[in-house]
């Protein structure tokens, strides 16, 4: 099993809807995970970093996260076309030397259909 | 703003060369990082250091060594480099205390022929 999976897609969403990206993690001890966008031939960029249990909201993003279940999801409201980009879900795991690995998922490709 | 930034964004090597990348963050940052990014495969932690003269190899660190000489440059190092080294590098940097957010350098793509 992957520590960190995602959905590759492609998701394709019209524009103006809500866009839906799901992750899933294996270490019940995680406490920190994040989002990065990265569009093509671009690095990553974080747009969202959750801690809690429940939803976090930063304008048109919102991340939920649900620690009993081990998941951890990215909406984004009223999509546009440049939402269009891959997004990668992170987790800090512990690894099995005791430190902190930040691990990523392969990502989600998502395009916005105009 | 954090400011990564890596020495090269298109870089042609030929097999066996010594190739050398590097990597400077302006925010004081304790911990840097080398990735590399391929199709298919996400990406992968190469090498990390969390201080000064200090490097933990991460979980793909054969066939690179990594430099880390003053706090805010992090070198990383192909000794002899082969094709299967060709791909997307990334340089990032985090705090140690307080968010752990890690910040990305614009990417080097190295391509060995």
């Amino acid at each position: 099993q992957k520590e960190v999976e995602q959905n590759s897609g492609p998701l394709s969403v019209p524009e103006g809807a809500i866009a839906s990206l799901n992750c899933t993690y294996s270490d019940r001890g995680s406490q920190s995970f994040f989002w990065y966008r990265q569009y093509s031939g671009k690095s990553p960029e974080l747009i969202m970093s959750i801690y809690s249990n429940g939803d976090k909201e930063d304008g048109r993003f919102t991340a939920q996260l649900n620690k009993a279940s081990q998941y951890v999801s990215l909406l984004i409201r009223d999509s546009q076309p440049s939402d269009s980009a891959t997004y990668l879900c992170a987790v800090l795991i512990i690894s099995n030397f005791g430190n902190e690995k930040l691990t990523f998922g392969t990502g989600t490709r998502l395009t916005i259909i105009p | 703003d954090v400011k990564v930034t890596q020495s090269s964004r298109y870089l042609v090597k030929r097999t066996g060369e010594k190739v050398f990348l590097e990597c400077v963050q302006d925010m004081d940052h304790e911990n840097m990082f080398w990735y590399r990014q391929d199709p298919g495969l996400g990406l992968r932690l190469i090498y990390f250091s969390y201080d000064v003269k200090m490097k933990e190899k991460g979980d793909i660190p054969e066939g690179y060594s990594v430099s880390r000489e003053k706090k805010e440059r992090f070198s990383l190092i192909l000794e002899s480099a082969s094709t299967n080294q060709t791909s997307m590098y990334l340089c990032a940097s985090s705090r140690t205390q307080g968010p752990e957010e890690q910040y990305f350098g614009p990417g080097t793509r190295l391509t060995v022929t």
